[in-house]
């Protein structure tokens, strides 16, 4: 079955970059009908969806992301990313990506499975 | 403030049945379906319910999601220890957008 497992820096400086990676295995990121998305969690609080991406490079943001976010896909290597630029302290959070439900099954695909989530901390 | 909205708390002692309400609007619960999460302390979240009261392979029938209008409810009878943990339903808006509700910290007293 697809595990999904997130990768990247625990901790990044005010207005750079956040960079993560999540690398699919169990199978092949372009086989099937999946959007992937990134999902952030701050510390005690609740989710917050930040963007996908389908296989053939499609996206979509959240609106209050957008300006900052940019997710890609590289198939060659079973991965897709996420970067956040200009990160505040606000970014800080457990991020977590995960594949959505087929959307030959669905319109409004479900996140299953998810990675187990990775801490990134925005501090100086 | 989260755009679907849940209660933050809910509780009940073993064996009973609790109910946990998602209030959206038209534009999202009214016109796409809802999806349930469960939440354990210090894990990843995991699918409970799909497409407004289906339920994942492995996930017992106890637990029950339904949905009127622009809102749903997801219902856990024969409540259990093992219970206790955040929940958060989901639903697109036509925008394409994922939401999440803010959360229900369940307690089994």
């Amino acid at each position: 079955q697809v595990q999904l497992q997130e990768s990247g820096p625990g901790l990044v400086k005010p207005s750079q970059t956040l960079s993560l990676t999540c690398t699919v295995s169990g199978g092949s990121i372009s086989s099937g009908s999946y959007y992937w998305s990134w999902i952030r969690q701050p510390a005690g609080k609740g989710l917050e969806w930040i963007g996908r991406i389908y296989t053939s490079g499609s996206t979509n943001y959240n609106p209050s992301l957008k300006s900052r976010v940019t997710i890609s896909v590289d198939t060659s290597k079973n991965q897709f990313s996420l970067k956040l630029s200009s990160v505040t302290a606000a970014d800080t959070a457990v991020y977590y990506c995960a594949r959505e439900a087929d959307i030959v099954a669905t319109i409004s695909p479900w996140f299953d499975p998810w990675g187990q989530g990775t801490l990134v901390t925005v501090s100086s | 403030q989260s755009v679907l909205t849940q209660p933050p708390s809910a509780s009940g002692t073993p064996g009973q049945r609790v109910t946990i309400s998602c209030s959206g609007s038209s534009s999202n619960i009214g016109s796409n379906t809802v999806n349930w999460y469960q939440q354990l302390p210090g894990t990843a979240p995991k699918l409970l319910i799909y497409s407004n009261n289906q339920r994942p392979s492995g996930v017992p029938d106890r637990f029950s999601g339904s949905k009127s209008g622009t809102s749903a409810s997801l219902a856990i009878s024969g409540l259990q220890s093992e219970d206790e943990a955040d929940y958060y339903c989901a639903a697109w808006d036509d925008s394409l957008n994922a939401l999440f509700g803010g959360g229900t910290k369940l307690t089994v007293l």
